[in-house]
């Protein structure tokens, strides 16, 4: 593809449902990143796979958030329970390797009722 | 862990004037990236800075990576409206993880 592209791009739930926010990155990109990033603020590292490897999860909030990638291209961000304080713009990236610049996707605006 | 400070929070220029955003370290940097993310958009990369002094150049845009690597700064010319959003800078935690600023907000007075 083109980009990093996610999906929905606007997701609207009420507070005690689960949500699966997916993420495509570009292709034979390696490394894939979930942020989360309040308004006016940088993005927060989430979570970061290494092909279908989830390398680093010291980022996700509590046990309700979890990811996989188990293909080592599209990855999924779940969050179990949903609470009205996960609203957030959530963002994902990738990159060739961990070293170099990260693409970001146009994020996906989680709303929790 | 690893933090960064940015400032200011905001900036107000006219058009055609300067703009600089500083980024600061207690501790010595690996390498330091720098985001332009447009309202309502998504970060975009702009470059990567990793040797102790670096200037770099990109039109009107002049990025510099301090002698002792704990401080950047990104400096504008002549502002244009294109140049509105926020800039972040981005250091390193780890192999893959990236540490963000908080950004500086630059806004175009009318």
């Amino acid at each position: 593809g083109a980009g990093v592209s996610q999906s929905p791009r606007y997701k609207v739930t009420k507070r005690g449902q689960d949500v699966a926010l997916r993420c495509d990155p570009i292709s034979g990109h390696v490394s894939l990143y979930w942020y989360r990033q309040a308004l006016g603020q940088g993005p927060e590292f989430l979570t970061y796979f290494n092909y279908e490897a989830q390398q680093d999860k010291s980022g996700l909030p509590n046990d309700r958030f979890s990811a996989e990638r188990p293909e080592g291209s599209i990855s999924t961000l779940t969050i179990q329970r949903t609470e009205q304080r996960d609203s957030a713009m959530y963002r994902c990236a990738s990159s060739w390797g961990g070293l170099d610049e990260q693409f970001f996707g146009p994020g996906t605006r989680l709303t929790v009722l | 862990g690893q933090q960064v400070m940015q400032i200011p929070q905001y900036q107000h220029v006219q058009e055609g004037e300067d703009f600089t955003t500083y980024c600061n370290s207690s501790t010595t940097l690996s390498n330091i990236q720098w985001y332009k993310q447009r309202p309502g958009g998504h970060p975009v990369f702009l470059i990567q800075l990793v040797k102790s002094g670096e200037v770099k150049k990109q039109k009107r845009l002049t990025f510099q990576f301090g002698e002792a690597k704990k401080n950047s700064s990104l400096h504008i010319t002549a502002t244009q409206t294109t140049d509105v959003g926020t800039y972040f800078c981005a250091v390193r935690e780890s192999n893959y993880q990236l540490i963000w600023g908080a950004g500086t907000k630059l806004i175009i007075k009318p």
